[in-house]
């Protein structure tokens, strides 16, 4: 199985921080990795697909890059709403992998 | 618009089974997969497989055995888990999902149900 290994666990920032989340793959998976918003007692919501493609309806805040098999999840300026916990994805093969998951907090 | 509503929560004895429903609308619904994704309390997401809404042919993530099954009634859109022989650390909540597929990015989970929180204690 690939395993997604995601850093920071958790972080804390203030409202208009620019955060960056940390996705690495145990192996290649070309740019088959997904990111998803939790917020608690909620569904997932679908954020950005093929490590860089924005889901549409999604604020332009938010964006995502690779590089080899790390991956990147940059909100460029928090807003009140983005305060939640945050999971990589890989969808390169079976069994669908998610990271542990990084919990973003108020300051 | 496109919604997948899960059926409601509850609470089952060790040993009983459970049957979560999982009803789509909004979209065609053999034309995408229907996946299936679990959330133990506090804890992160695992992804327990999928069924193919065309043929109706399940997978199954190597963690999660034959008491697990995924079905589909395609008359009225809808997917269901059943698990039987429930224990305790069956607890968690049970979300289904859309599968989009595309080979330029694999399955993307681009809906979700509300989820179904299963508790099973004696």
């Amino acid at each position: 199985d690939i395993q997604m290994t995601q850093s920071p666990s958790s972080l804390s920032a203030s409202v208009g921080d620019r955060v960056t989340i940390t996705c690495r793959a145990s192996q290649s998976i070309s740019s088959y990795l997904n990111w998803y918003q939790q917020k608690p007692g909620k569904a997932p919501k679908f954020l950005i697909y093929a490590a860089s493609s924005l889901q549409s309806g999604v604020p332009s805040r938010f964006s995502g890059s690779r590089s080899g098999t790390d991956f990147t999840l940059t909100i460029s300026s928090l807003q009140p709403e983005d305060f939640a916990t945050y999971y990589c994805q890989q969808s390169y093969s079976i069994p669908y992998t998610f990271g542990q998951g990084t919990r973003l907090e108020i300051k | 618009q496109v919604q997948l509503v899960q059926s409601g929560s509850g609470l089952k004895r060790p040993g009983a089974s459970v049957k979560v429903s999982c009803k789509s609308s909004g979209y065609t619904f053999n034309n995408f997969g229907l996946h299936w994704v679990r959330q133990a309390p506090g804890q992160g997401l695992e992804w327990m497989g999928w069924i193919n809404t065309y043929t109706g042919n399940p997978t199954y993530a190597q963690g999660f055995p034959g008491r697990f099954v995924f079905s589909l009634d395609t008359s009225v859109s809808r997917a269901y888990l059943q698990i039987s022989g429930l224990r305790p650390e069956d607890t968690a909540v049970y979300y289904c999902a859309r599968g989009l597929y595309d080979s330029l990015t694999g399955f993307l989970f681009d809906y979700w149900g509300q989820g179904t929180l299963v508790t099973v204690s004696s």
